[in-house]
């Protein structure tokens, strides 16, 4: 059976600091990742896709930059944390020829 | 584009009564739509999905929905609430061509009182 990983659960991080959020998925084979990020528990911001490895998709312009380096793992990076990075981030995949999205159990940031 | 509409933050109903949450969608062409659940702190959890067929759609723990294609809607619903039920509660879409990323909802949060 197909599960996804993210680490850490959560993470407290001083502005200005480096971040790396790590999503691994396990039991399939090129699935489409995607990263979103919750705001005070409601609505869900899609802040980038990728189809393959190296394939990137930014939909929000922003402080945040994202990495697929294998087939089955998605990174999301910051080079500078800013107060309003702070949040839920989830990572979700679809398999092909499947259409719902699965997510991750999501990480916890606090940027203070 | 494609975008869902929830247009309740919140549903209040009493344990043992029927619930809907609401939702309306717009794309271009036929849609496959989704409803998905969060618990604090959690990821979310697929509940059902519409992509053809019977227009009434059964899922997880007892809830449904039923697609309306005239009024571009995808109510959910359960005829029972139970307080375990309490929780937030997203609508999704995305249309049947092409590989593109669902569109959420913001969100409903649905309050079982007992």
């Amino acid at each position: 059976s197909q599960t996804i990983h993210q680490w850490p659960a959560t993470l407290v991080q001083p502005v200005g600091s480096p971040l790396s959020l790590e999503c691994t998925v396990e039991g399939t084979s090129n699935p489409n990742l995607y990263w979103y990020r919750q705001a005070a528990g409601r609505g869900l911001q899609l802040l980038f896709y990728s189809v393959g490895i190296g394939q990137i998709s930014s939909e929000v312009p922003q402080n945040l930059s994202a990495s697929r380096p294998q087939d089955r793992q998605f990174i999301l990076s910051s080079k500078k944390l800013l107060l309003s990075d702070s949040g839920f981030y989830l990572c979700a995949w679809i398999v092909r020829g499947y259409n719902e999205q699965f997510f991750g159990p999501g990480t916890r940031l606090t940027v203070l | 584009a494609q975008s869902v509409a929830q247009p309740e933050d919140q549903v209040n109903v009493a344990e043992g009564n029927p619930l809907t949450v609401k939702c309306t969608y717009s794309v271009s062409g036929n849609p496959y739509l989704f409803w998905y659940v969060q618990y604090p702190n959690r990821g979310l959890q697929f509940l059902l999905k519409y992509i053809t067929g019977d227009n009434l759609v059964k899922g997880s723990y007892g809830f449904e929905a039923e697609f309306n294609k005239s009024q571009t809607s995808f109510h959910l619903k359960k005829p029972s609430a139970l307080v375990s039920d309490s929780a937030l509660y997203f609508c999704a879409v995305r249309p049947h061509s092409g590989n593109t990323p669902l569109v959420f909802g913001k969100g409903t949060r649905l309050s079982v009182i007992a």
